[in-house]
């Protein structure tokens, strides 16, 4: 079994101002990372993800997060956030093990990111 | 890109009463559709997977028979909340993935349930 831990329920963060949501796991099995973003009144969308390779990963928005697998983390960050950025954002981890495990997915409880003028 | 639609986005119902929601994907065929609920500022909680074709897989905890869901066809999913409670009133949401081990997963934009 799986367990997300966001840490943050709420971050609110001037524009411009760089921006960090944490995020932990545990498993006893090896796991696939993901960032998913909701913007208001929307559905939700992947923002990035981690299968293997490199451990820092990237967005096309600006947003990046690195997974740590002896801290078992995966924060996301951005330099420099801006209005639009204004979102709960969800980290999920899904077991690696092929097959449709994309989809069996374990949230963390969502941080609301609240990007001010 | 592609799209997952869930309808309705808003239903409100008597205690007592039936519900479907309904899951599309629209422009690809989706082999596996997976049901969430997400509970006021808390997570989403899976509560079942389902293949085209074959019966749902449940998360430990939810009523199969409360929560009938249908894979018909390879775009169609159903989420039946059958008679439904007040407690049953929350957030649902679908997503779906096409065929192969790292299809990406779509989302669609969820349905509130309030049951009165």
């Amino acid at each position: 079994a799986q367990s997300v831990t966001q840490l943050d329920s709420q971050v609110p963060v001037f524009e411009e101002a760089p921006v960090e949501l944490r995020c932990n796991y545990s498993s006893s099995v090896s796991v696939y990372l993901f960032w998913y973003v909701q913007y208001p009144n929307q559905g939700l969308q992947l923002l990035l993800k981690y299968l293997s390779g490199s451990t820092l990963v990237e967005s096309i928005n600006g947003f990046e997060a690195e997974f740590n697998k002896s801290q078992t983390s995966f924060h996301l960050r951005k330099p420099s956030v801006h209005i639009s950025d204004t979102a709960e954002y969800f980290c999920a981890v899904s077991p690696n093990a092929g097959g449709t495990s994309y989809g069996k997915l374990t949230f963390g409880q969502g941080t609301i990111l609240t990007v001010h003028p | 890109g592609a799209v997952v639609s869930q309808h309705p986005s808003r239903v409100i119902c008597k205690s007592g009463t039936s519900v479907k929601i309904e899951c599309r994907s629209l422009d690809f065929q989706a082999t596996t559709m997976f049901w969430y609920r997400q509970f006021p500022k808390k997570s989403l909680m899976l509560m079942a997977t389902s293949n085209e074709g074959s019966k749902a897989t449940y998360e430990q905890g939810v009523e199969k028979d409360k929560f009938l869901i249908n894979h018909a066809s390879l775009t169609l999913s159903t989420l039946t909340v059958t008679s439904a409670h007040p407690e049953d009133s929350s957030f649902y949401i679908c997503s779906a993935s096409g065929s192969g081990k790292r299809s990406p997963l779509h989302f669609g934009n969820g349905t509130r349930l309030t049951v009165t």
